[in-house]
């Protein structure tokens, strides 16, 4: 069991370029949360999503970001148009279903915009 | 809305020492509540989990305590360790899909 998997570690882009950031869930999970860690700040909930539906996007910003987790292939987190404010660690975590159970986290992606 | 406090945010000992850490919460209304370790750079390692129903959890030198009537949580780690050296994290669960992080204790353990 490979635990979360996140791609890329490390990601670079100009102002104005798309980032796309995927998340492979553990294995038998299909519970999907995406995080944000701004530096010197603590987490914050981005988007929840179970395969093909987003349940709770709540945290995200209005314009620019989006989410899927399609029915094959890994969680998607897009961001168009970045911006320097967008330089953060994004975290996924999945879990095997909702209420009380604990998440597993990734390792993150490192964006940063210049 | 759940606000999520940890203190000390940054705790030095020597090697050796016994310490605790401590988190509050202002929703006792929540599931579980789940202890991280974050090293420089990397992503969140889970140290123990306590569902609301129980009282504390232990792993090895780690010992964590909720008290959800009170809204607190202590992570006790005994005999601590350089390796011991990292950031940690609360977060508590609340509704089926939300993890409220604190902003996380930064401890360094001094050979």
């Amino acid at each position: 069991n490979a635990g979360v998997m996140q791609n890329p570690r490390h990601l670079v882009r100009r102002r104005g370029q798309e980032a796309r950031l995927r998340c492979s869930p553990m294995k038998g999970h299909s519970h999907v949360y995406w995080y944000r860690q701004l530096p010197e700040e603590g987490l914050k909930f981005m988007v929840y999503l179970q395969k093909e539906n987003i349940i709770d996007e709540s945290g995200m910003p209005k314009e620019r970001f989006s989410a899927e987790f399609p029915k094959e292939g890994p969680s998607i987190l897009r961001i168009q148009q970045v911006v320097r404010g967008d330089s953060a660690a994004y975290f996924c975590a999945s879990s095997l279903a909702p209420g009380d159970y604990g998440y597993t986290f990734g390792s993150g992606t490192r964006l940063t915009v210049v | 809305k759940q606000e999520v406090t940890q203190i000390p945010a940054a705790l030095s000992v020597p090697e050796g020492e016994n310490l605790v850490l401590n988190c509050s919460f202002t929703d006792s209304a929540i599931y579980n509540l789940q202890w991280f370790r974050q090293d420089p750079g990397k992503g969140l390692t889970s140290l123990l989990l306590i569902q609301s129903s129980q009282r504390e959890q232990t792993s090895g030198r780690l010992n964590a305590s909720l008290d959800k009537s009170s809204g607190r949580s202590t992570l006790y780690i005994a005999a601590s360790q350089p390796g011991d050296s990292a950031t940690y994290l609360c977060a508590v669960k609340t509704g089926a899909n939300n993890l409220f992080f604190g902003t996380g204790t930064r401890l360094t353990v001094i050979p």
